[in-house]
């Protein structure tokens, strides 16, 4: 099947740690994102690689570390998690503006 | 400054139609977008439009643009229960990259 995949989908952690999400995509796009939906469902873009490079990079803590080892991968760490932090992540991809996004199934993270 | 903004809620009778309405501010947006969430899920494109045109249908969609206002909208015909779901306005914000920024999204409710 052709999509974005993203794992894992449920993460629950205590305040304090260190997780890792990560996203792939078998579509042949150049460009990922991340953005994070709030309990409200509010979507915010995070960040942006096009080619892995980081093309944008919005007000986000620095605890959040995107990294892309190459054009198919995009994965997020985030240090430190705050309760705040809790929220569903996803990531999306895109070839051309006439297309739009292709969204992940989101990762559902909770932090207690 | 870039903002999108949706009514938050819909209710609508099965087999009437709902019509989903939508503010933008970026007026060179070239692209804007409608998509569907359903629950625990990930976003799905359902379609979109050129600024160049101001009308598009596809199936039981259509979408009006009028740039004048900055307004958009999506019509959903014969609205099933099926249809139930979060929908979201995004625009295409002018620029080296495809970065979207999204409404925070309209509840369509679809009852008997």
């Amino acid at each position: 099947d052709t999509a974005v995949s993203q794992t894992p989908k449920y993460l629950v952690t205590q305040m304090g740690n260190d997780k890792s999400i990560k996203c792939e995509q078998n579509l042949g796009h150049d460009t990922m994102y991340w953005y994070k939906q709030d309990s409200k469902k509010f979507l915010k873009i995070m960040f942006s690689y096009n080619n892995k490079e980081l093309i944008i990079n919005e007000t986000v803590p620095n605890r959040f570390s995107p990294k892309s080892p190459d054009k198919a991968h995009l994965n997020l760490h985030i240090n430190s998690l705050e309760l705040g932090d809790s929220a569903v992540y996803f990531c999306a991809s895109s070839q051309a503006r006439a297309y739009g996004y292709t969204f992940g199934s989101g990762t559902r993270l909770t932090v207690v | 400054g870039e903002d999108v903004e949706q009514s938050l809620f819909l209710s609508v009778r099965e087999g009437d139609s709902s019509v989903i309405n939508c503010t933008y501010t970026d007026s060179s947006s070239t692209y804007l977008y409608w998509y569907k969430q359903e629950p625990g899920a990930g976003l799905q494109l359902l379609t979109y439009i050129f600024s160049n045109m101001d009308m598009k249908q596809d199936q039981r969609l259509t979408v009006l643009l009028n740039k004048k206002d900055k307004h958009l909208s999506l019509r959903i015909a014969d609205t099933q229960t099926g249809d139930s779901a979060i929908y979201f306005c995004a625009e295409s914000i002018t620029g080296g990259y495809n970065k979207l920024i999204f409404g925070a999204g309209t509840r369509l409710a679809v009852h008997p």
